[in-house]
């Protein structure tokens, strides 16, 4: 099982939705949680963290933790065409050896 | 307020040469991270200092890489001697303190080894 996982998509959804993006981890201890942004050919770009169990709201973007299902979310509502991205989940593992793992991120892709 | 520094943008250089990637944390941020990301593997952690302290180097992939961070406003990522499997993007970010704080990526070094 890998540590962080996400589906590679593409992720299709028309202009105006809400997209939701998922990540599973398998550290059940992990504390902290990361979700970036990558355009293609550029770097990750910060758009949400979160650290503890429910939601959190930024603007059009809502970060969902589950610690006992071990998964974290991000919905984008009203979905745009610049949203298009690909959105990469980072997890912060606990214990003694910490780090943060990085998923293969989610392709979106906002049809107009 | 300035970013993550990272030069060169774009290095094409030949198997053998020695190559440095060069970067410049944001200023107060006490930990410096660098990855590589391709294709096939994604990104990858190689190396993490805090404090201008080495903390996990278990991902530099061999002896052939190595990177110091001589004070709090530097870092270089040095391949000797280069590979043609070496070629990727290579990013440094960095975060105020260590692996709980967001960490905040630069524009990436875009590496090819001929």
């Amino acid at each position: 099982q890998k540590e962080v996982e996400q589906n590679s998509g593409p992720l299709s959804v028309p202009e105006g939705a809400i997209a939701s993006l998922n990540c599973t981890y398998s550290d059940r201890g992990s504390q902290s949680f990361f979700w970036y942004r990558q355009y293609s050919g550029k770097s990750p770009e910060l758009i949400m963290f979160i650290y503890s169990n429910g939601d959190k709201e930024d603007g059009r973007f809502t970060a969902q933790l589950n610690k006992a299902s071990q998964y974290v979310s991000l919905l984008i509502r009203d979905s745009q065409p610049s949203d298009s991205a690909t959105y990469l989940c980072a997890v912060k593992t606990s214990g003694g050896y910490q780090k943060v793992t990085f998923g293969t991120g989610t392709k979106l892709q906002v049809i107009p | 307020d300035a970013g993550v520094i990272q030069s060169p943008r774009h290095e094409v250089t030949e198997m053998g040469q020695e190559v440095t990637l060069r970067c410049k944390p944001i200023s107060g941020h006490n930990s410096l991270f660098w990855y590589r990301q391709t294709m096939m593997r994604g990104l990858e952690l190689l190396i993490y200092f805090n404090n201008n302290v080495p903390i996990d180097d278990s991902g530099m992939p061999e002896d052939r890489f190595s990177a110091k961070m001589p004070n709090a406003s530097f870092s270089t990522l040095k391949i000797q001697p280069s590979e043609p499997r070496d070629s990727a993007v290579y990013f440094c970010a960095s975060s105020l303190q260590g692996l709980n704080q967001p960490q905040h990526f630069g524009d990436g070094t875009r590496l090819s080894i001929l």
